[in-house]
């Protein structure tokens, strides 16, 4: 697609739900990455996959977050057994992975918010 | 990992100033972003710098990537409503790394009053 797409753009839950958030990179990025934001915050890195290379799981906050992506298409983080501090903005982000040259395009995000 | 200190966190400032951001790190990056995100969207990208000294111009806005390569600065002249939103600096030293190597700045948060 022309950009990155995020679903869904805002998603309310209860503490305790499991949730999932997808991301459908640009065609033909190669590299993907999932950040947190929470309120008035930076952006937190989560995960980073990138062709068919074991992701970068380094910065997943608990074993309660995961990711999965398929080949170079589409990806999803899910969070199991959502809590309150886990309500923040989810961006994902791809790029072409051209090295030190990379830039990333990011989506809009996902807002969740945790009751 | 790598630290980016991005200053100021807040500005706030009359329409039609000039505004300087900066960000400054411990560790040498081959390349700066800096980032612009609107309310309720992503962060886009506004300048990219890959060269050590490199000053680089979008429109009112200009971006230098430090001699050191451990710097970079984002300067907005005359400022405009329109402005209005969170700025990222964003540092790539060695790919590969966690984020392949990217670390983002907290951002400053730019306000204008009119």
């Amino acid at each position: 697609g022309a950009g990155v797409s995020q679903s869904p753009s805002n998603k309310v839950t209860e503490k305790g739900k499991d949730v999932e958030l997808r991301c459908d990179p640009i065609s033909g990025h190669t590299a993907l990455y999932w950040y947190r934001q929470r309120l008035g915050q930076g952006l937190e890195f989560l995960i980073y996959f990138q062709g068919n290379s074991a992701p970068d799981k380094s910065g997943l906050p608990s074993d309660r977050f995961s990711a999965e992506r398929t080949g170079e298409s589409v990806s999803t983080l899910t969070i199991q057994r959502t809590q309150q501090e886990d309500s923040a903005v989810y961006l994902c982000a791809s790029s072409p992975h051209m090295g030190e040259a990379d830039v990333l395009t990011f989506g809009a995000g996902s807002r969740l918010t945790v009751l | 990992g790598q630290q980016l200190n991005q200053s100021p966190q807040s500005m706030f400032i009359q329409e039609g100033e000039d505004v300087s951001m900066n960000c400054t790190s411990s560790s040498i990056f081959n390349t700066w972003l800096w980032y612009k995100q609107d309310p309720g969207e992503g962060p886009v990208l506004l300048i990219a710098l890959y060269k050590a000294g490199e000053l680089t111009s979008n429109g009112r806005l200009t971006a230098q990537f430090g001699i050191t390569r451990k710097d970079s600065f984002l300067n907005i002249s005359a400022s405009i409503p329109s402005d209005v939103g969170i700025y990222f600096c964003a540092g790539r030293g060695r790919t590969g790394g966690g984020a392949d190597g990217l670390t983002f700045g907290k951002g400053t948060h730019l306000i204008i009053q009119p």
